[in-house]
């Protein structure tokens, strides 16, 4: 498998213009997460999917973020308008939710980097 | 809420010195606990984990032994090596699957 892939690895966008990030899980699995890491706030759970329905969104920062799911290999973090406080690394990670699932760890992909001027 | 606290960093140290890097846990439940590590550049990597108390997780000889009456889980390395420059993640996942990281501690490693 490849892994968490996450697209695009780099954006940069002015401030005011929608932004969309987009993850597929490992296959199989069916828990899926967004984080964002900045230098301030470290690492911060916005939201975490299970069988592609939402369980915790009370990460989201503001109205203007949403995420979907609409099937178990595709995810999207949209930020609508973005804001240059937006601008950090955003990661989707995926793990297994079969029982026991509190066992099992979570596999990150490779990040999206988001600037906005 | 569940949280997890680990020391400030950064931490220089160096090679072939000896590692601790404390962690701290609050939940409910029976949590499991990991280690993640993060190379510039890259996203998190599960380093090592433990499902439950008196469990040790190792792997790469770094080892966290989970202790559930003092509620830590500290990072060790007897012998630290510059590529084990990095962040390194302490994280708690328990009822609800809700995974929960700490802020990160920075590993500077000098030859």
């Amino acid at each position: 498998d490849a892994g968490v892939i996450q697209s695009p690895r780099h954006e940069v966008t002015e401030m005011g213009q929608e932004v969309t990030l987009r993850c597929k899980p490992i296959s199989g699995h069916d828990y899926l997460f967004w984080y964002r890491q900045t230098m301030m706030r470290g690492l911060e759970l916005l939201i975490y999917f299970n069988n592609n329905v939402p369980i915790d969104d009370s990460g989201m920062p503001e109205d203007r973020f949403s995420a979907k799911m609409p099937n178990a290999s595709f995810s999207t973090l949209k930020i609508q308008p973005s804001e240059p406080r937006d601008s950090a690394v955003y990661f989707c990670a995926s793990s297994l939710g079969r029982q026991g699932a509190v066992n099992t760890e979570a596999f990150f992909g490779q990040g999206t980097r988001l600037t906005v001027v | 809420g569940n949280s997890v606290t680990q020391m400030e960093g950064p931490v220089t140290l160096s090679e072939e010195a000896f590692l601790t890097i404390n962690c701290t846990y609050t939940a409910t439940g029976y949590p499991s606990l990991f280690w993640y590590v993060q190379y510039p550049g890259e996203g998190l990597q599960l380093l090592l984990k433990a499902t439950k108390a008196d469990d040790k997780g190792s792997n790469k000889g770094f080892e966290a032994t989970y202790r559930k009456e003092t509620t830590s889980f500290h990072l060790e390395k007897g012998s630290v090596q510059v590529s084990d420059s990095a962040v390194y993640f302490c994280a708690l996942r328990s009822g609800g699957n809700k995974l929960v990281f700490g802020a990160g501690t920075i590993l500077r490693v000098k030859s």
